[in-house]
């Protein structure tokens, strides 16, 4: 089955550290996308990445970092300049399709990033 | 800065009635356009996209699209509290999704 995979579900966070959070897609979508969504809010954009090794900041970078070292693979670091991690993050893929305009997204289950 | 405006709500709607859902964008070269439904704290699912002005039929879901107007909707038919959800419409502005901040929907049963 193809699908993109978010991982951990749940995730916890010390103060001052730094976590790594998962997306990995076997549809072979060129563009990988990573959004933030607070409770009751809309999504806000991160980073993404059209294609391997290049990546573009979105709304929201400060404190965070991404790689895209293989096409199947976008992880998203939270580092400690982020002040208020607590949010549901999102990964989602986009394939460039030839001759439709089909440019739909497919969302990964999430990561809920809690701070302790 | 281009944007997608949807009324936040909640909307309330009775089970078996009607619920209409709109959305405005300022881009106007944009051509595709998508709605997502998301459950509480699930990621969202595409329900609908459309292309071409007027209406386009998926079940209960009709997706209308006005380019004059910079105007889509979403119309779910015979309401269930399933359908109880915030839905998000999402227009493409080269290349990528621009999003609304969504609009959430109560079925009273």
């Amino acid at each position: 089955d193809g699908g993109i995979t978010q991982s951990p579900k749940y995730l916890f966070r010390k103060e001052g550290q730094n976590v790594t959070l998962s997306c990995e897609q076997n549809l072979n979508h060129d563009a990988m996308y990573w959004y933030r969504q607070d409770p009751g809010q809309g999504l806000r954009l991160i980073y993404y990445s059209q294609i391997v090794n290049d990546f573009q900041k979105g709304d929201i970078a400060e404190g965070y970092s991404v790689s895209r070292e293989k096409k199947e693979s976008f992880p998203l670091t939270v580092t400690s300049a982020q002040k208020n991690p607590t949010a549901f993050y999102l990964c989602a893929s986009q394939h460039y399709p030839s001759g439709t305009l089909d440019y739909g997204y497919t969302f990964g289950s999430g990561t809920r990033l809690t701070v302790v | 800065q281009k944007e997608v405006e949807q009324n936040s709500g909640p909307l309330s709607v009775p089970e078996g009635a009607i619920a209409s859902l709109n959305c405005t964008y300022s881009d106007r070269v944009s051509q595709s356009f998508f709605w997502y439904r998301q459950y509480s704290g699930k990621s969202p699912e595409l329900i609908m996209s459309i292309y071409s002005n007027g209406d386009k039929e998926d079940g209960r879901f009709t997706a209308q699209l006005n380019k004059a107007s910079q105007y889509v909707s979403l119309l779910i038919r015979d309401s269930q509290p399933s359908d109880s959800a915030t839905y998000l419409c999402a227009v493409n502005s080269n290349y990528q999704l621009i999003w609304g901040a969504g609009t959430k929907l109560i079925i009273k049963p």
